[in-house]
Order: structure tokens, then sequence, then C-alpha cells
């Protein structure tokens, strides 16, 4: 009921592409999805967030989808850039609980 | 405004030890939650302090506590270590009121259990 199942494990991309993660979840309860974004020797950093009353949010070039009747949600790239080469973590979590339930990661290459 | 800072960055320590870690949240941000990231678990949830209480836990052993002072700031402390304790350790700062979710992550401190 706490997993957070997240695929591919790792992604390569053209430069100007597309990059699609998806994830998967188990519990009804979880009603706040964020997505972060990791480089090596830092901290993850909050890239985008969504609440299930909406079925897609966009920032730029990130946006995430959302299908709450499949219980998963997706991060798509547009453009990717070899800047956005990173691990990216998808994570869920329910109201009055900071508590992240995080995916397994996933490691994107854009080469140029 | 500053963002989140974790003391010290990096650790060695030797099995059977203990280890205090210090985390310094966000300014006016009153919830900080620490996290375990290694590479064969991923990231872990080890425990949720607001306004100096615990108000979440994960699924560590007792050797693993915190506690969080008035100022906000928090430590984490982890007692008898072993070698399976090597990892990042995350603290995530927050608002911590009702409904406000996000939380922004410090570098972490990267502690090797030898």
């Amino acid at each position: 009921q706490q997993q957070v199942k997240q695929s591919p494990q790792s992604l390569i991309v053209q430069k100007g592409g597309i990059s699609i993660i998806n994830c998967a979840y188990e519990n009804t309860a979880f009603d706040y999805f964020p997505w972060y974004q990791q480089f090596p020797g830092k901290g993850p950093a909050l890239l985008i967030a969504i609440r299930p009353d909406v079925s897609e949010k966009k920032e730029g070039r990130f946006t995430i989808s959302f299908n709450k009747s499949a219980k998963q949600f997706s991060l798509h790239i547009m453009d990717s850039q070899p800047g956005d080469s990173a691990t990216y973590f998808c994570a869920a979590s329910k109201s009055g609980y900071n508590k992240l339930i995080f995916g397994a990661g996933t490691r994107l290459a854009v080469h140029p | 405004k500053a963002g989140v800072t974790q003391t010290p960055r990096y650790l060695i320590k030797t099995r059977g030890q203990q280890v205090t870690l210090s985390c310094s949240p966000i300014s006016g941000h009153r919830s900080v939650s620490w996290y375990q990231q290694t590479p064969g678990q991923g990231l872990q949830f080890l425990f949720e302090y607001f306004s100096e209480t615990q108000r979440n836990k994960g699924n560590f052993p007792g050797r693993f506590s915190g506690r969080q002072f008035s100022n906000s700031r928090s430590e984490m402390n982890v007692s008898t270590l072993e070698l399976g304790d090597s990892a990042l350790y995350l603290c995530a700062s927050s608002p911590g009121l009702a409904g406000s979710y996000e939380q922004y992550f410090g570098p972490g401190t990267r502690l090797t259990v030898t």
C-alpha cells in the first residue's frame, strides 16, 4: 500500500527530444505527487508537483500528467537538454503527513 | 532566503560509534523531515519534527533518533553505528502548515561507517 513504482530505471534521449518517466502508486489516500531532480553530490530539488484535482500541470518544459483512475502519473520533459541529465524521483504523500514515499529513481542522460 | 543547510557534509565513523547530524531549515519553516538515501534502498523516510515534537516516523530501528529545537533546527542521532548505516542523510524543510506540502531538501551529510 505504501509503494511507488517508477520506470524506466534509466533513459537516454537525444537533445531536443521528449523524456517521459512514469510512476504508479497503490495507496488511494495519497494526494500530493511531486517530482524531484537530483544531480550527483546534491540533494533532491523540487521540480514540479500536482494534486489529484487536476489531470495536468505544466511549468516551462516540464509537465506532469495525472491519471487518478489508473493511479499513475508521469513527468514529461520537452525539448530535453544535456543540462537535464540527472536522476529524477517521483514521490507521493498524503495530507497531514510530511512523509514522502519515493520511487526508485530514473537516471536520465540527454545526448547532444 | 537561504536554503536548507546541513552539517557536517561528510563524516567517517567506526562501527559501534554514534553520530549526530545537524539541519537548519529555511527561515520560517517549522517542519524538518529526515531521509536516508542508499543505492540499494533508495530514499527512505526516517522521521519528521514539527514544533519540537516528532509528528511522523518511518520504519527504522530505535538507534535512529532525532530532536528539534525551538528555533526549528533539528539534529539526528544514530547510535551503535553499523556498516549498513553508510548513506547520504538528507533533511527536508517545509512550512509544516495545513495545505502546504512542498519539501525542500538540503545537500545532505555523507556518512561512511568503517
